[in-house]
């Protein structure tokens, strides 16, 4: 089966850049995706990683390591329409052959003035 | 570009009775979803269509939950009967480069 593991809560000042860790567990593995949802929202697509690096768009950027079986989501100069549920998931290879996500279970930040 | 459609946006029902959710993906978009998103958690994939063909449903409560999507395009979801759990959000997405999801229908079960 397929695990991950993020924080469930961050608190962050307005101007401030946060880290959001993500570990996973998972055979078959494609890569990392990071979504956006507000409250009421629908999920939306920030950025996706399937080789070990930095990915950079605009004031987000996504990290991975594949070997350590980690990632992370960087939020630079926060604003307050920031504050939203960031959930990290893998892109997986079952063995139906179906190329899905699964999804952590997320990160509340709640950016502050 | 027109987003992924979905409706109802909200539904009451009451326990054993059915409901159905419609979704309709971007133009173009072979492969559709459909998730379950229970407050406070991720989305749970349910069932992944390709065209009109099912690729993976092997989280789908097959006892309760059916899922089609006849000719390629449009998809339905039911219930039938609900359960007070079956309460959640139900997202529909399609798969361009990423998965986008649609609006999602909140449902209640009392």
């Amino acid at each position: 089966g397929q695990s991950l593991e993020q924080p469930s809560e961050v608190t962050a000042v307005e101007g401030a850049i946060v880290q959001i860790n993500c570990t996973y567990q998972t055979s078959g593995f494609y890569g990392l995706s990071w979504y956006q949802q507000h409250d009421g929202g629908a999920p939306t697509f920030l950025s996706y990683n399937a080789l070990d690096g930095l990915e950079e768009t605009g004031r987000f950027s996504s990290f991975l390591s594949r070997s350590d079986s980690y990632g992370y989501l960087l939020l630079q100069e926060l604003q307050m329409k920031d504050s939203a549920s960031y959930f990290c998931a893998v892109r997986d290879q079952r063995e139906t052959g179906a190329n899905n996500l699964f999804f952590g279970t997320g990160t509340r930040l709640t950016v502050i003035p | 570009e027109a987003g992924v459609a979905q409706s109802p946006r909200y539904k009451i029902i009451e326990k054993r009775q059915s409901v159905a959710f419609w979704c309709n993906p971007i133009s173009g978009h072979a492969t559709l979803y459909w998730y379950q998103q229970i407050l406070g958690q991720g989305p749970k994939l349910l069932i992944q269509f390709q065209n009109n063909g099912v690729v993976d449903d092997s989280q789908l409560p097959k006892d309760r939950f059916s899922a089609e999507r006849l000719k390629g395009v449009d998809s339905t979801l039911k219930i039938q009967p609900a359960k007070l759990e079956d309460s959640a959000v139900y997202l529909c997405a399609s798969r361009g480069y990423e998965q986008y999801f649609g609006p999602g229908t909140r449902l209640t079960v009392t």
